[in-house]
């Protein structure tokens, strides 16, 4: 068990709408990082954001759109939902924004889009 | 771009055959070097890590990986398999400007 921990497991939804996805770091980690893991691109760096500042930013679409709060969490909004979005949706976290330290990774939760 | 490569798709051995998996990155700056396991339906874990010193990392698991910076390489290494080592590998170069990118991933299968 790594600390992190991610909600819901599993999400089912249909093209065109709009889902929330939760994480909550590990207890005294500032930052935290979304990945999206598919079939066809692999794991891909979306975003990240350090004490509720967006302090990097990967191959995350206009249509998606993250956000840190004051406890930490973390939310990732994903709109107009496509049958490609379908994928594998992780969170790490880490203690701080430096560049150079490991990322711990929930357990993830698994998006179907149809 | 920066990038990561693990050449190795999918990889299948017999049980205590030994496991060598390929990683090469391209960026030349600073960087620390993971490799995660991704077991059949469950999420990813730290296998292990180098950030400096001793360029021979052991991790879980019987696990280890080299650091042969003069190659750009992180080869994964276990001497004799075991059937619960079937998993996806996955490969990660975290770079000083905070940007974690992973290999593809290799699929290892191995045969009891």
């Amino acid at each position: 068990d790594s600390g992190v921990t991610q909600t819901p497991k599993h999400l089912i939804t249909a093209t065109g709408q709009r889902v929330t996805l939760r994480c909550s770091p590990r207890s005294g980690d500032l930052s935290v990082y979304w990945y999206q893991q598919s079939l066809d691109q692999g794991l891909q760096f979306l975003i990240q954001y350090y004490n509720g500042e967006e302090r990097a930013k990967g191959n995350i679409l206009e249509r998606f759109s993250a956000q840190q709060f004051p406890d930490l969490h973390s939310e990732l909004n994903l709109s107009s939902l496509e049958l490609g979005d379908s994928a594998l949706y992780f969170c790490a976290s880490s203690p701080s924004a430096g560049g150079l330290e490991t990322q711990y990774f929930g357990p993830g939760t698994r998006l179907l889009v149809l | 771009a920066q990038s990561v490569s693990q050449h190795n798709h999918h990889v299948i051995l017999s049980e205590a055959a030994s496991l060598e998996l390929g990683c090469n990155y391209s960026y030349g700056g600073t960087v620390n070097l993971f490799w995660y396991v991704q077991y059949p339906g469950q999420h990813l874990q730290l296998l292990l890590k180098y950030f400096s010193g001793d360029p021979l990392v052991k991790g879980i698991k019987g696990f280890e990986a080299e650091f042969i910076k003069s190659k750009f390489s992180f080869n994964l290494r276990k001497p004799s398999v075991q059937w619960s080592d079937t998993a996806e590998y996955f490969c990660a170069v975290n770079e000083e400007n905070n940007d974690m990118r992973f290999g593809a991933g290799t699929r290892l299968t191995v045969k009891p």
